[in-house]
């Protein structure tokens, strides 16, 4: 497609739902990225692929979050049992190989009550 | 660690006026540095970067950054102001995965 696209653009849980967050990068770039923007502030990272590989979870708030890219394409971030601080905009951003310049989906805001 | 600051939390120019959106940074090594911008209900969109060569760098929209090794700096800066260019501007760094280390925000605000 012509830019990163991701669904849904808005989510409500109840909290204690489960959420799927899902994030089609650009055709053909390799590297894909998951970021969390709370209100008010910076997008902050939270996982990283590159193809299916999926080479730093180290931005997970929790065991409660999960990321997946199995045929290097297509990801989704998995949020359990959700809490009122999962609230944010939930942003990803893939790159094409060999370059350093990201482009960002709309992002999904997820508002648990 | 590599981290960036963003100083001013809003910046208001009159429309027409030079605009200058300041941010500092703070990595080991050759930094890689990013401007965003991100209109209300938007994703972020890339206005420039600097990697290595001119300390000057033009973007998109009439925009450039300078950065600035001794002071390490990468101010973002407009000549001209427009009313349109209201919008919240994020300073990033590139961190060893990748990925992109952001600043906090400066919400800029242009009046006519």
């Amino acid at each position: 497609g012509a830019g990163v696209s991701q669904s849904p653009r808005y989510k409500v849980a109840k909290r204690g739902q489960d959420v799927a967050l899902r994030c089609d990068p650009i055709s053909g770039h390799v590297s894909l990225f998951w970021y969390q923007q709370a209100l008010g502030q910076g997008p902050e990272f939270l996982t990283y692929f590159q193809n299916e590989a999926q080479l730093d979870k180290s931005g997970l708030p929790s065991d409660r979050f999960f990321a997946e890219r199995p045929e290097g394409s297509v990801s989704t971030l998995k949020i359990q049992r959700t809490q009122q601080e999962d609230s944010a905009v939930y942003l990803c951003a893939s790159i094409r190989q060999g370059n350093t310049e990201a482009f960002f989906g709309q992002g999904t805001r997820l508002t648990v009550v | 660690a590599q981290s960036v600051a963003q100083p001013e939390d809003q910046v208001n120019v009159a429309e027409g006026n030079p605009l200058t959106v300041k941010c500092t940074y703070s990595v080991s090594g050759n930094p890689y540095l990013f401007w965003y911008v991100q209109y209300p209900n938007r994703g972020l969109q890339f206005l420039l970067k600097y990697i290595t060569g001119d300390n000057l760098v033009k973007g998109s929209y009439g925009f450039e950054a300078e950065f600035n090794k001794s002071q390490t700096s990468f101010h973002l800066k407009k000549p001209s102001a427009l009313v349109s260019d209201s919008a919240l501007y994020f300073c990033a760094v590139r961190g060893s995965q990748g990925n992109l280390i952001f600043g906090k925000g400066t919400k800029l605000s242009v009046k006519p």
